[in-house]
Parts: structure tokens; sequence; C-alpha cells
């Protein structure tokens, strides 16, 4: 069992769809990162959460510390928003990889 | 610069042959990570540095990986003997400090060992 989960692995939907990706860690944490990686490879740091919730633009990310998951949720999705998305559990000296979600959306 | 800057972007190798990859934090940041990805999966740390202490190198795949950091800042990688398992692209990230600050970048390197 990995120590950060991901589900599901593939996501497609409709343009305008409201989309939500799950993060189940096992471990202890000092942050949580969502990450989002293009097609072409670059990833860019979507979010760091400790606790609680955080909103930029259509993005929402949410944790909860006691049950060890954490959401990705993306409102009114577009086509632009077709990428991985990783999330990665920060320990104090490591970085935990979830596989990835690879969302498709089309429109 | 502005953003964390590898070097090579590319790299191909013949297999047996040795490689040193370099990653450029942003200036400043405390900590470093170095991950791989090969194609089509999802990142794989590697290790980690707080200033020039590495202090996780679990993730090292075995003894031909090591990795040095000696002034605290930029980093590189090593890869002895290279074998064609070691193709992937390796990526470092750096942040300001050890856990409350964001994750940066860099845009990797693609190594292939033929």
């Amino acid at each position: 069992k990995n120590e950060v989960e991901q589900s599901p692995q593939n996501l497609t939907a409709q343009e305008g769809e409201f989309i939500t990706i799950n993060c189940s860690y096992s471990v202890g944490i000092s942050a949580l990162h969502w990450l989002q990686q293009h097609p072409g490879g670059g990833i860019v740091s979507l979010f760091m959460l400790s606790s609680g919730k955080k909103k930029h633009g259509r993005l929402i990310a949410t944790i909860n510390i006691q049950e060890k998951h954490s959401s990705l949720h993306i409102t009114a999705s577009h086509p632009r928003d077709s990428a991985v998305y990783i999330c990665a559990a920060r320990d104090t000296d490591k970085l935990i990889f979830g596989t990835g979600t690879r969302l498709q959306v089309f429109p | 610069g502005a953003g964390v800057s590898q070097s090579p972007r590319y790299k191909v190798t013949k297999r047996g042959q040795d490689v040193a990859l370099r990653c450029d934090p942003i200036s400043g940041h405390v900590s470093l990570y170095w991950y791989r990805q090969a194609l089509g999966q999802g990142p794989e740390f590697l290790t980690y540095f707080n200033y020039e202490a590495q202090q996780d190198k679990s993730g090292l795949p075995n003894d031909r990986f090591s990795a040095e950091r000696p002034e605290g800042s930029i980093s590189t990688l090593t890869i002895q003997r290279t074998e064609q398992r070691d193709s992937a692209m390796y990526r470092c990230a750096s942040s300001l400090e050890q856990k409350g600050s964001p994750l940066h970048f860099g845009n990797g390197t693609r190594l292939t060992v033929t």
C-alpha cells in the first residue's frame, strides 16, 4: 500500500462540471501539496495545506488532518484544466508523492 | 535567476558512463529535494537536503546514486555506471524553509541511457 494514495487515477469530465480529486495519506505530515503537471511536463505548485481550506480562483483544496485526507475541487471545469494532478505529503525530511490523477476536460 | 534552474535540460549517455545533474535552487532556499519521474509514472522521491546536510537519502535506488550540496546552495546528483533503467526525468524542487513554504520546481533534466 502506498503511503499516499489518490483517486481516481483517471477522470474525464465535460466542460463546466465540478471535479473532485481525493488524496489519502498514512504518514505524519507537516504539509500537503497539490501539484499540477501539464503535458509538457512542467510542475506547478497549486496549494500547500496544513489545515483547513484554501481557495484560488476556481480551485479549492481542503484537508482533514484527523482523517488524513485531502481533496482538490475544480469548479466550472474547463479544457485548459486538463493535466495530471498530484498530491504530495511532506514530512520533516521527505516528500512522498501520490501516483497522480489524469484529468481530461472535454468541451 | 528567478526560478529553480536545472542543467543540462537533456542528457544522452551510454550505458556504463557516469553523469552529473545540477540543480540551482532559488537563492536563499533552505530545502532542496531531488526526485525522478519515469515516462507515464508519478514522481519518485530520491533525496532531501536541509542547507548542506543530506537529511534523507532513503529514496536513492542504489549506491550508484549520490547527491551533494556542499555549500547549501547548488546541488549535484551523480549517477555512476549508468544503466538503461536510470532513464527518466530528474527534477529538483526547493523551498524557503523546511515545513511551511511552497515548493518551487525546476524543469528537470531528461536523462536517456542508451
